[in-house]
């Protein structure tokens, strides 16, 4: 069965600081791997996502990812924290073993971004 | 264009009680997946419609079934509710069944169970 791991719950950043959030899965194939964002009282926003190809993945809002294969992870990061970054952010993958497109998410880790 | 819609925002129902949430997806999309965010669970996969059928279900009781309508919305009912049923649901709807599409979500109904 695939898992996500993302490490820390709670992540603080100052404005103007990187952000990075650390992503982990495991799964027996390279799956497809997603980064959604969600703001208070509203549903999953996807920020990016990877499929195949180039490795490093940009998004919306100057977010990016890279796939690393070898470490099985896919870490988000964004140069420059800014205020409307503050939210819960979840690592995703996608079984690709399977019909459809079930996702199986991380636990997510909530961003708080300090003046 | 309209995003996927969810309704009721907010439902209180009581243990043992029937719930029936509604899911519209976005014009155009055949597939609709719900979700269930539970405090301290994460989300986690429920059930997935696709052109009318169940094409995948979670590791959830058959009390959490649903169904798909031929204009793709869909309606998920929770029998016999339990405390611990009381999570956000979320519904995401997705043009056909590739993995390589994305999933664009609603934004959920908070479900309480007293």
């Amino acid at each position: 069965a695939q898992s996500v791991t993302q490490l820390g719950s709670h992540v603080s950043v100052s404005e103007g600081a990187l952000v990075l959030l650390r992503c982990n899965y495991s799964s027996s194939v390279p799956p497809y791997l997603f980064w959604y964002v969600q703001y208070p009282n509203q549903g999953l926003q996807l920020l990016l996502k990877y499929t195949t190809g180039a490795t490093l993945v940009k998004g919306i809002n100057g977010f990016e990812a890279e796939f690393k294969k070898s470490e099985t992870s896919f870490h988000l990061t964004k140069p420059s924290a800014h205020m409307s970054d503050a939210a819960e952010y979840f690592c995703a993958v996608s079984d690709l073993k399977a019909a459809g497109n079930k996702l199986t998410f991380g636990g997510g880790t909530r961003v708080l971004v300090k003046p | 264009e309209a995003g996927v819609t969810q309704s009721p925002t907010h439902l209180i129902k009581t243990r043992g009680q029937q719930a029936t949430l509604r899911c519209s997806p976005i014009s155009g999309h055949t597939s609709v997946y719900w979700y269930q965010q539970a405090l301290g669970l994460g989300l986690q996969f429920l059930l997935w419609y696709d052109e009318g059928e169940e094409r995948n279900r979670g590791n959830f009781p058959p009390r959490f079934s649903g169904r798909q309508f031929p204009n793709y919305s869909s309606e998920l009912n929770v029998n016999a509710l339990e405390l611990e049923d009381s999570a956000l649901y979320l519904c995401a709807s997705q043009r056909g069944r590739s993995s390589y599409n994305e999933q664009f979500f609603g934004p959920g109904t908070r479900l309480t169970v007293l």
